[in-house]
């Protein structure tokens, strides 16, 4: 079955520590996003990408780094500049004209 | 600016009782609209999608919203609450040539025995 693969579920960062959450897709779709969300406010866009080997920023990408260098892939890295990291990540996944497929997401926490 | 409001962040309903979630969006062009629902830990599962079609729009596990233009609205209803419908709902909106969506900020339901 087609779907979205976030790994690992669950993701523990000491303070000033780089991660990087996995977000795999096979649907063939060619845009990928990802959102944090916080309690009670909703999902917020950190960076999004259309076509490989392209990515534009969403409204929270301070802190945040993505590649986009295979269709099925478009890892997140939480850097030791995001002071706030500890949040449930969502990857999300789009074919044109459609609505988006998600991951089960990953919770960070920092430790 | 595209901007999609929730009335309600925390809705409570007893079990066989009408579900009704408010959705309201901001675009001076018709969006495409969406509901997602999550569950605790997981990923956002559509429920349903507008898209220009027909204005009242069926989606999964009884659930329906009907887009009106005149009051910018899509609301979710469901007639019966059902125990398993205990969540929290998003309403979103793209415009049909743009490839970002703006959520709303989610209503949790609460379904009480």
């Amino acid at each position: 079955d087609g779907g979205i693969t976030q790994s690992p579920k669950y993701l523990f960062r000491k303070e000033g520590q780089n991660v990087t959450l996995s977000c795999e897709q096979n649907l063939n779709h060619d845009a990928m996003y990802w959102y944090r969300q916080d309690p009670g406010q909703g999902l917020r866009l950190i960076y999004y990408s259309q076509i490989v080997n392209d990515f534009q920023k969403g409204d929270i990408a301070e802190g945040y780094s993505v590649s986009r260098e295979k269709k099925e892939s478009f890892p997140l890295t939480v850097t030791s500049a995001q002071k706030n990291p500890t949040a449930f990540y969502l990857c999300a996944s789009r074919r044109r004209g459609g609505g988006y497929t998600f991951g089960s997401g990953t919770r960070l926490t920092v430790v | 600016a595209q901007s999609v409001t929730q009335l309600g962040s925390h809705v409570s309903v007893s079990e066989g009782a009408l579900v009704l979630l408010r959705c309201n969006y901001s675009s001076s062009v018709p969006p495409y609209l969406f509901w997602y629902v999550q569950y605790p830990n997981q990923g956002l599962q559509l429920l349903l999608k507008y898209t220009s079609a027909a204005t009242l729009v069926k989606g999964i596990n009884g659930f329906e919203a009907e887009f009106k233009k005149s009051e910018t609205s899509f609301h979710l209803t469901k007639p019966s609450a059902h125990m398993s419908d205990a969540a929290e709902y998003f309403c979103a909106q793209v415009l049909y040539n743009f490839n970002k969506f703006y959520f709303g900020s989610g209503t949790k339901l609460n379904v009480k025995p």
